[in-house]
């Protein structure tokens, strides 16, 4: 079974430029969630998606920070325009949960490991 | 929002030993999650318990839901459980989030 793919695995930018990640779930998988991980810290959510449609998006930064997931399949997430605190590690998650289901694992992509000059 | 708190926060023991990491979290949870995550790598899922105890391996995972709290033991420990261990807990709400809170992770190595 393939693994959540997310590209690029690096990214340098300088502040105030734009980024983008991307996220390919394993198929089938309706939830995909975005966190960001700061060095030291456990991961925060970003956005989830249930299918293509957003179901939480109340730690994302709407100013700078969007997300899409036209199709519910793969998802890119936009930081425009960078800033130096934004430099993070972006993992994308999926799961075939849908609400109360118990047994299903979260699976996790490598990452997008952001530096922000 | 619910604080997820792990310790130790940073744990060397040698090879062999049966190692416990302990994560307690404030408010009632729908589910908690161990997750395993290598330095430079992604993060794997190693249990997901809602009540009880799980077994994987030379993994256990035990949950005291009344207590609000959660233990991941390893026996036989291996320098290849090195790594650091986080536990997460999630909340189904009415419409479908769910979420995770991490805690900040345990960093364990295994000295051989």
């Amino acid at each position: 079974e393939a693994g959540v793919a997310q590209s690029p695995r690096y990214k340098i930018i300088e502040k105030r430029q734009s980024v983008a990640f991307w996220c390919n779930p394993i198929s089938g998988h309706a939830t995909l969630y975005w966190y960001q991980q700061i060095l030291g810290q456990g991961p925060k959510l970003l956005i989830q998606f249930q299918n293509n449609g957003v179901v939480d998006d109340s730690q994302l930064p709407k100013d700078r920070f969007s997300a899409e997931r036209l199709k519910g399949v793969d998802s890119t997430l936009k930081i425009q325009p960078a800033k130096l605190e934004d430099s993070a590690v972006y993992l994308c998650a999926s799961s075939s949960r849908a609400f109360r289901e118990f047994d299903e694992k979260l699976f996790f992509g490598s990452g997008t490991q952001l530096s922000v000059l | 929002k619910n604080e997820v708190e792990q310790s130790p926060q940073n744990l060397t023991a040698q090879e062999g030993e049966f190692i416990t990491i302990n994560c307690s979290y404030s408010v009632g949870i729908s589910a908690l999650h161990w997750l395993q995550q290598h330095p430079g790598g992604g993060i794997v899922s190693l249990f997901m318990l809602s009540s009880g105890k799980k077994k994987h391996g030379r993994l256990i995972a035990t949950i005291n839901i009344q207590e609000k709290h959660s233990s991941l033991h390893i026996t036989a420990s291996h320098p290849r459980d090195s790594a650091v261990y986080i536990c997460a807990v999630s909340h189904f709400s009415g419409g479908g989030a769910d979420g995770l809170t991490f805690g900040k992770g345990t960093h364990l190595i295994i000295q051989p």
